[in-house]
């Protein structure tokens, strides 16, 4: 089955900088890529995602970078906020239309120093 | 706005006790999909169904069992809880469409065995 491995575990930032995190993963037919976030307390919610069709995708201060070859993807938060300190996870899939359940990487801790 | 709903928030069960933990959700999602989220391991997949009745075995299927009877409900059941089933779990739901897969969680059930 497929593994996602992510790193790193915690990460800390100055606010106003850029924060990455990277994950890899092993089953090459897997072709969906999700990052969710979970606030303290709350349920993960669904950030940004990005298909195997696709090299790089952006929302606002948010980015994910894939590599297919190398079967890896990126986080990349720019400008950093107070609001963005949470549990972030990727997750990849083989996403057919059925019910494919998500392998997640065990998860960055993200905190922004003020 | 989709809305994924766990009976419980928090349980606390002895060991040996058989336990239901149930999910439902409002939007008419094909699949449902039940997760355990434990410190330092992110959230890995017990089981998930695809459809009413259906079933498939996830990573971590051992000591689970599920049930699907109507497409908006889906139970998780520990036929004799132990305590290394102590763990949060969240359920969650998603479309059948290859172009749309983000699945909404609920809340989580932090479930103690003693």
């Amino acid at each position: 089955g497929e593994n996602v491995e992510q790193h790193p575990s915690t990460l800390s930032v100055q606010e106003g900088d850029s924060a990455v995190i990277k994950c890899t993963y092993s089953d090459s037919a897997s072709n969906y890529f999700p990052w969710y976030k979970q606030e303290l307390g709350k349920r993960p919610q669904l950030i940004i995602d990005i298909r195997s069709n696709v090299g790089e995708k952006k929302d606002q201060r948010i980015a994910v970078t894939l590599n297919k070859t190398a079967k890896h993807f990126s986080l990349h938060i720019t400008e950093t906020q107070p609001e963005d300190s949470a549990v972030y996870f990727c997750a990849a899939t083989y996403s057919g239309g059925g019910a494919d359940g998500l392998t997640f990487g065990k998860g960055t801790h993200l905190i922004i120093q003020p | 706005d989709v809305k994924v709903t766990q009976s419980s928030r928090y349980l606390v069960k002895r060991t040996g006790e058989k336990v239901f933990l149930e999910c439902v959700q409002d939007m008419d999602h094909e699949n449902m999909f039940w997760y355990r989220q434990d410190p330092g391991l992110g959230l890995r997949l017990i089981y998930f169904s695809y459809d009413v009745k259906m079933k498939e075995k996830g990573d971590i299927p051992e000591g689970y069992s599920v049930s699907r009877e109507k497409k908006e409900r889906f139970s998780l059941i520990l036929e004799s809880a132990s305590t290394n089933q102590t763990s949060m779990y969240l359920c969650a739901s998603s479309i059948w469409d290859r172009l749309n897969t983000e699945a909404f969680f609920g809340q989580g059930t932090r479930l103690t065995v003693v």
